[in-house]
């Protein structure tokens, strides 16, 4: 079945420096890809999102291209705030399986150090 | 505020008794979904429906969890006889559903603040 697996935390960064959090996924058909963040007492929030190959999204700064050919969406963004400190999830919707439900990875947990 | 909300947001129980969480979805918003959520993992779905028709049901979905939404707005998420495994956070989201004729772009859903609940 469809799967995520994304970049194991916690990761620890200086303010500042550029961030690149790895997600790779496993899906039949045209998934669409997803990254969700999780503020600390939030509730999830849709960060940035790619429907087709080569697509990038973007948002806060933050970018990811989905990239057929070797199943990845990694999140990236130049220069990391305070701010951004929370738990990425990488996610899948769609293709050959349901098209409603979304299948998330495990989590990175991002703190950034002032 | 016009979000997504959860009714309670935290719940301690004791193993064995039964509980219920409420869902108040956006209200123009006609699928409404339920995801679990335990400690260091991503929320995994759980059921969701379109209107008060309950189209999709995951193998987590125990005999001891049911769903309900009468009306197709609100909606609640019963689970009986509580066992320790159940304590994690129960989210709700709600989205449009797709355009007839299939989907161009899934469209978003919106997560509410989840109910965190504690099985003691």
């Amino acid at each position: 079945g469809n799967s995520v697996t994304q970049m194991e935390g916690p990761v620890t960064l200086s303010e500042e420096a550029f961030l690149t959090i790895n997600c790779t996924y496993t899906a039949t058909g045209y998934p669409s890809l997803f990254w969700y963040v999780q503020y600390p007492g939030e509730g999830l929030q849709l960060l940035l999102k790619a429907t087709k190959a080569d697509d990038k999204g973007s948002n806060k700064g933050f970018e990811a291209t989905y990239r057929k050919e070797t199943t990845s969406f990694h999140l990236e963004k130049g220069s990391v705030q305070v701010s951004d400190s929370a738990v990425y999830f990488c996610a899948l919707r769609g293709g050959y399986s349901s098209a409603s439900k979304i299948i998330f990875g495990s989590g990175t947990r991002l703190s950034i150090r002032p | 505020d016009t979000g997504v909300s959860q009714d309670p947001r935290h719940k301690i129980t004791k193993r064995g008794q039964n509980v219920t969480f409420r869902c108040d979805p956006i209200s123009e918003h006609n699928r409404l979904y339920w995801y679990r959520q335990t400690l260091g993992q991503g929320p995994e779905f759980l059921t969701y429906f379109q209107n008060e028709a309950q189209l999709e049901k995951s193998r987590l979905l125990s005999d001891r969890f049911s769903a309900e939404r009468p009306k197709g707005s609100f909606s609640t998420l019963e689970i009986q006889r509580t066992e320790q495994g159940d304590s994690a956070m129960y989210l709700c989201a709600s989205s449009l559903a797709e355009l007839a004729g299939g989907p161009t772009a899934p469209n978003e859903q919106f997560f509410g603040p989840g109910t965190r609940l504690t099985v003691l």
